[in-house]
């Protein structure tokens, strides 16, 4: 069975670093690309980025325009799990993370019917 | 950039048939999905490849496409399928765009 798993909620003061985490399961996890997702409190989805976990630099790693620089998208295939990070947490990062294995072919890749939990990511002073 | 757009809400009764649009320049070369999402819940997969059900969705599911439009259509509304809905569509590069999302209240 495939699965998703993401890393519990979490309580931030702006300023603050943050790595939340994704681990797959009951598939090949080094050949799906893994995307992320945000959903802003009573808002719509936004695509975050997407990794490919057996890339073997950065190529494999793409950004939205409007999350570039602002989160970072990484990946450990050792161990199954891909992860979003931020540097400094704002007040507007508070928020859902959802992570999906995506499907791509191509350079077209699309969020699947596999997605994670969601990590609910609270920053407040 | 890419965008798709959406209707806010629609709202049908209970047995009407429910019409959601997405319209976006992308699409005229793209395919897209569909989600589906409750409160409290993760987005489910309820359309794929413009017009393709994965298994395990309701038949009262459908979508279609028409240039630089799709349409995701609910044949008999239940009041188990007010949800958010939104489409998604690929972007190049390996980027990808959700809809703003719309609101369908079923009663």
């Amino acid at each position: 069975e495939v699965q998703l798993v993401q890393s519990g909620a979490e309580v931030k003061k702006p300023g603050e670093s943050l790595k939340i985490s994704c681990q797959g399961s009951g598939y090949s996890f080094n050949n799906y690309w893994i995307a992320w997702v945000r959903q802003m409190p009573g808002k719509g989805l936004e695509w975050m980025g997407i990794i490919y976990p057996d890339a073997s630099d950065d190529s494999g790693t793409r950004y939205s325009p409007s999350f570039q620089g602002q989160v970072t998208i990484s990946a450990d295939k050792s161990i199954n799990t891909a992860y979003l990070q931020w540097s400094s947490l704002k007040a507007s990062d508070t928020a859902m993370y959802y992570c999906a294995r995506s499907d791509c072919s191509t350079t077209n890749c699309y969020p699947s019917a596999y997605w994670g939990q969601g990590t609910l990511v609270t920053v407040s002073s | 950039s890419y965008e798709l757009t959406q209707p806010s809400s629609v709202s049908v009764s209970p047995g009407q048939t429910a019409r959601i649009t997405c319209s976006g320049d992308v699409l005229a070369k793209k395919y897209a999905r569909w989600f589906q999402q409750k409160p409290g819940q993760a987005p489910v997969l309820v359309i794929y490849k413009d017009n393709e059900r994965p298994s395990g969705i309701s038949e009262r599911f459908s979508g279609s496409s028409s240039g630089t439009t799709v349409t995701l259509t609910i044949s008999g509304a239940q009041v188990e399928d007010e949800a958010d809905y939104y489409c998604y569509s690929a972007a190049a590069n390996n980027l990808g765009v959700f809809g703003g999302g719309t609101k369908l209240t079923v009663l």
